[in-house]
């Protein structure tokens, strides 16, 4: 079936770092790719989308590339804020796009 | 336009009461969704219904029943809570590529 795995939290980094987090997949079509964030006492919300091969979803700041070959799908930001601190999630769907699956989600911590 | 709510915000429950966990959208969406997070699992679903009148099982469904009652509202009902049901509970409706999510329930069971 399919799965997302994510790196493991938290991230913790210093305000205006560089921020990867890694997530790869696993899926038997050819799904679409999402990160979602999750700030702290909130629902998750939609950060960027890509939804075929070599598509780079961005919003924020954040950019994700829809690599097919590796099946990764990782988050960067050049410079990191205190108030990127939030959950992340990546996310695929390949039975339209109601349907998710979620990885297990990545903390991220980041001071000033 | 409030998108997806959610009522309680927390609960606490004895092993073994029931109650119901609330959700409306006012998007004018078909489908809506029940979602548990707990540590470490990240987000599993529960129930959905893919529009007014119908609901399918998700991953996780033992434990819990739904009710559409109409395009609006979808309930999740715990009719014995057990300690392994504490976990957030969130509703989500999507449209076209993205999932909308309510603010959550925190529920705990003793």
């Amino acid at each position: 079936g399919d799965s997302v795995t994510q790196m493991e939290g938290p991230v913790t980094l210093s305000e205006e770092a560089f921020l990867t987090i890694n997530c790869t997949y696993t899926a038997t079509g050819y799904p679409s790719l999402f990160w979602y964030v999750q700030y702290p006492g909130e629902g998750l919300q939609l950060l960027l989308k890509a939804t075929k091969a070599d598509d780079k979803g961005s919003n924020k700041g954040f950019e994700a590339t829809y690599r097919k070959e590796t099946t990764s799908f990782h988050l960067e930001k050049g410079s990191v804020q205190v108030s990127d601190s939030a959950v992340y999630f990546c996310a695929l769907s390949d039975r339209g796009y109601s349907t998710l699956t979620f990885g297990k989600g990545t903390m991220l911590l980041v001071s000033p | 336009n409030a998108g997806v709510t959610q009522t309680p915000k927390f609960q606490v429950l004895k092993t073994g009461q029931s109650m119901t966990l609330q959700c409306a959208q006012d998007m004018n969406h078909n489908s809506m969704y029940w979602y548990r997070q707990d540590p470490g699992m990240g987000l599993r679903l529960i129930y959905y219904s893919a529009s007014e009148g119908t609901t399918d099982k998700g991953e996780v469904p033992n434990g819990y029943n739904v009710s559409r009652l109409n395009k609006r509202e979808f309930s999740l009902r715990l009719e014995s809570a057990a300690p392994s049901q504490t976990s957030v509970y969130f509703c989500a409706s999507p449209n076209k590529d993205t999932q909308y999510f309510g603010p959550g329930t925190r529920l705990t069971v003793l």
